[in-house]
């Protein structure tokens, strides 16, 4: 099956400071969701972003298809980032129905 | 509109016991995703319902099943537990297959 790599798996900033994650995967992709993980356990959708790129706020998020990656960046952290920032794909192809599949997700640590 | 509903939020279990989860999607989604979450193993998928058919399963033993119901509401089971069946257990709902995925806040069990 398809793989999803993230990195760095551990980000510590101070707030204010501007922050790239990254997210490799390993084939064709029809869906690419970028969630931030809240204390309480759910999943917050941040982007859907097969494709192009995509600004929410102080957030923004790009993928290179043809590249098989995409970025989340995070300008002007606030300790209210702090948190775990997850991937997920859903390969391509006729027998992924519903299937995402997770990157191991990046820790984002923000310091006031 | 209400978003994905999962009850119970807390569930402990003994070992050997069967456990019931329910998720309720967003209105007008027919597919309901289940989805796994422990600190060793990260977020693995279960299985994928879509008009109460099962269309995916994951790399899960049998005693996790599951079902959708007419109203597109879906259920999991998991019998005779297991110490390690303890996670994190999220549901997703998505309108059709390559669209945005929206989460539940998630079942928290715990086996003893």
């Amino acid at each position: 099956g398809i793989q999803v790599e993230q990195s760095p798996p551990d980000l510590i900033l101070q707030e204010g400071a501007n922050s790239t994650l990254r997210c490799n995967f390993s084939d064709s992709v029809n869906n690419l969701q970028w969630f931030h993980q809240n204390p309480w356990g759910q999943l917050i959708n941040l982007f859907y972003i097969p494709s192009g790129t995509k600004q929410n706020g102080r957030l923004s998020a790009t993928t290179v298809a043809t590249e098989r990656y995409s970025l989340l960046y995070i300008s002007s952290s606030q300790t209210t980032d702090s948190g775990v920032y997850f991937c997920a794909v859903e390969q391509a192809g006729g027998t992924s129905y519903g299937k995402l599949t997770f990157g191991q997700g990046t820790i984002l640590t923000v310091h006031p | 509109k209400a978003g994905v509903t999962q009850t119970p939020r807390y569930l402990i279990k003994t070992r050997g016991q069967q456990v019931t989860l329910s998720c309720s999607p967003i209105s007008g989604h027919r597919s309901v995703s289940w989805y796994q979450q422990t600190p060793g193993q990260g977020l693995q998928f279960l299985f994928e319902y879509f008009s109460e058919t099962q269309r995916n399963k994951g790399n899960f033993p049998g005693r996790f099943s599951g079902r959708q119901f007419s109203n597109s509401r879906s259920e999991m089971n998991v019998s005779t537990l297991e110490l390690g069946d303890s996670a994190l257990y999220l549901c997703a709902s998505s309108f059709a297959e390559d669209t945005e995925a929206f989460f539940g806040q998630g079942t928290r069990l715990t086996v003893v």
